[in-house]
């Protein structure tokens, strides 16, 4: 069974910090997906991984997928109350998505 | 381009009753997945299905919990004598093809009481 662990599951911090968020597994996926979820509405989706070292960025967000494609770290620079909201990570697996528990970001202004 | 829809987005059902939760995908995406999503936890895959046929139920409780995606119409999560721990936020998403990037839909919020 593919599982993937997120850490930390909560964390708040202050307008301007930085943080990161990991993403890790036993199992090898052929991609990883990073989602946001505002509260009552669906997963949207912010970036896929694909070739191991990767690296992406969105703006103040960036994107790595570590080299055995088995973890995943999502970095934030200069966090804004704006980036509130659950971040969850999803590996593909065989035809469905596998995904991590998700890690609620606070960001305080 | 509508996105993925689903409906209704809340549904409040009594032990015993049955819940039917549809979902149209994106126009031109023949591939539909169905997940489940408990209060402050990930999505858990339930089941995968493309035109008329379940590729992958592996997820899904084999006792109540039925799918299906039809030639024509939404996809049916269909859940009889619903229980109090059915109470999720149920998640659909669509794909163009298999592998694909899959789109989510706004969920429905079941409620059993």
């Amino acid at each position: 069974t593919q599982l993937l662990e997120q850490s930390p599951q909560f964390l708040s911090i202050q307008e301007g910090e930085n943080l990161t968020v990991y993403c890790n597994s036993s199992s090898v996926f052929s991609s990883l997906q990073w989602y946001r979820q505002e509260p009552g509405e669906g997963p949207v989706l912010l970036v896929t991984v694909v070739t191991g070292g990767e690296v992406k960025k969105l703006k103040r967000l960036t994107f790595q997928f570590g080299d055995a494609r088995k973890d995943s770290s999502l970095h934030i620079t200069a966090a804004q109350p704006g980036d509130t909201g659950l971040y969850l990570c999803a590996g593909e697996g065989a035809q469905k998505l596998v995904f991590g528990q998700g890690t609620r970001l606070t960001i305080n202004p | 381009n509508a996105g993925v829809m689903q409906n209704p987005r809340h549904l409040v059902r009594r032990r015993g009753q049955e819940a039917r939760l549809r979902c149209s995908p994106m126009k031109g995406h023949s591939h539909v997945y169905w997940y489940r999503q408990l209060p402050e936890e990930g999505l858990k895959f339930m089941v995968y299905l493309q035109k008329e046929n379940i590729i992958d139920e592996s997820g899904m409780p084999k006792e109540r919990f039925s799918a299906e995606f039809p030639k024509e119409g939404p996809s049916i999560l269909r859940i009889q004598q619903v229980v109090r721990g059915d109470s999720a936020a149920y998640f659909c998403a669509s794909s163009p093809r298999e592998r694909g990037t899959q789109y989510f839909g706004p969920g429905t919020r079941l409620t059993v009481l």
